[in-house]
């Protein structure tokens, strides 16, 4: 089956410029997460969707970063305007389960887009 | 907040020789422990995980123990191989099919 798929892989944007991610799921996966991943860390959980709904945004920082996934698919996240802090690995993963199920899941990540804010 | 901790950060062995990382978890709900590889520059890999109901689980030289009662697991690697140079993070679920992810373990392995 085809991956994650995640665009762009390498961004450089100057602080207080926007900038936008682009996630496609494994297909049939109803379920879609953004993680931000700083260096010589774990990845930390921004956004749960599931289908075209949001599940879980508890950690994102909404004043400045937004996310999508308007037709229950590929989805899109946001920053405006990007700060040094936000220089990180940006991960999108999938998964087949149902929230509420199991908590069995075998997360797919894509490959990521290391986002660099100077 | 649910979290969880994972030592060592950085484990330097000989070829040859075992590794073994451990994580502790808070969440007395989580039921799902996935063991991540990411190589430099590369997306984390699931390399295997163990559900509450299993205490062992062994995959070649891979192998995940769980202790629901002191909330901790371990990754055990045996007779490592360079290639097994890379972090490995664990992770644990929590309500709503979400992981919660350690820092993270770089392995070297010396030849």
């Amino acid at each position: 089956e085809a991956g994650v798929a995640q665009s762009p892989r390498y961004k450089i944007i100057e602080k207080r410029q926007s900038v936008a991610f682009w996630c496609n799921p494994i297909s049939g996966h109803a379920t879609l997460y953004w993680y931000q991943q700083i260096l010589g860390q774990g990845p930390k959980l921004l956004i749960q969707f599931q289908n075209n709904g949001v599940v879980d945004d508890s950690q994102l920082p909404k004043d400045r970063f937004s996310a999508e996934r308007l037709k229950g698919v590929d989805s899109t996240l946001k920053i405006q305007p990007a700060k040094l802090e936000d220089s990180a690995v940006y991960l999108c993963a999938s998964s087949s389960i149902l929230v509420g199920g199991t908590g069995e899941s075998g997360y797919t990540f894509g490959s990521g887009t290391r986002l660099t804010v100077v | 907040g649910e979290n969880v901790e994972q030592h060592p950060s950085t484990l330097s062995v000989q070829e040859g020789d075992s590794a073994v990382i451990k994580c502790t978890y808070s969440d007395s709900a989580s039921n799902y422990f996935p063991w991540y590889k990411q190589e430099l520059g590369k997306r984390p890999q699931l390399i295997i995980d163990i559900r509450s109901n299993v205490g062992e689980k062994k995959d070649q030289r891979i192998a995940v123990t769980l202790n629901k009662t002191a909330k901790h697991f371990s990754l055990h690697i045996t007779e490592t191989q360079p290639e097994d140079s890379a972090v490995y993070f664990c992770a644990a679920s929590i309500r709503g099919n979400k992981l919660v992810f350690g820092a993270g373990t770089i392995l070297r392995v010396k030849s």
